[in-house]
């Protein structure tokens, strides 16, 4: 079975850009989360999609969204990066059932973004 | 909503050493409780859970983590560490219906 990957490994952008971060889940994964870590800090979750639709978010402004195709690789967009915005963009796969359950969650390798 | 401390940022451990991370975590019933490893450049891997019954879990590379409700901990170990075993780990809590939260994991350095 194919993990979770992940692209680009590694962009820099500048401040007020936009920037889209792939993520292609686990082969027989339906639900895909998105984290976000900052350098010396654990991942915090910025939502979580299942059956193509946000089925959760955490503490992060409108100007992070999302998409998950019929596929359910999914996307994960950012407007208007700013400074803060530097950090590892993880994305992870699971079987779900459309709320927190019991998932055991497999992380793709991440997407390093750096904003100047 | 739930919340995970570890307490020790940095620790390094001589090879073949024991080793003991700790994690405390706070949430009002039973959690599902998880130890992810994340080596440089790396994503995080899944290295044991807690969903119920023996408070005692086997993962993989010979770790274990040990439940204990009374102290709200979720404690990983290993008999002997490699040099492999460097690397960043952390503890991780889901309860209810609420996301997977991470506590701010501890680095772990080994030395000859």
């Amino acid at each position: 079975e194919t993990g979770v990957t992940q692209s680009p490994t590694h962009l820099i952008k500048t401040r007020g850009q936009q920037v889209t971060l792939r993520c292609s889940s686990q082969s027989g994964h339906n639900t895909v989360s998105w984290y976000q870590q900052a350098l010396g800090q654990g991942p915090q979750f910025i939502f979580q999609y299942y059956r193509e639709e946000e089925n959760g978010r955490g503490n992060f402004p409108p100007r992070f969204s999302g998409l998950q195709f019929p596929n359910y690789s999914s996307e994960l967009n950012v407007n208007a990066l700013e400074l803060d915005d530097s950090a590892l963009y993880l994305c992870a796969s699971s079987l779900g059932t459309g709320g927190y359950g019991a998932n055991v969650l497999t992380f793709g390798a991440g997407s390093r973004l750096t904003v100047l | 909503a739930q919340s995970v401390t570890q307490p020790d940022i940095h620790i390094t451990v001589s090879e073949g050493a024991s080793l003991e991370l700790r994690c405390n975590y706070s949430y009002g019933a039973t959690p599902y409780l998880f130890w992810y490893v994340q080596s440089p450049g790396q994503g995080l891997q899944l290295l044991l859970k807690y969903f119920s019954g023996d408070t005692l879990v086997q993962g993989i590379k010979g770790f274990e983590a040990e439940f204990k409700r009374s102290q709200s901990s979720f404690n990983l170990r290993k008999p002997s560490v490699h040099w492999s075993d460097a690397a960043e780990y952390f503890c991780a809590v889901l309860g209810g219906n609420t996301p997977l939260v991470f506590g701010k994991g501890t680095r772990l350095s080994v030395i000859a």
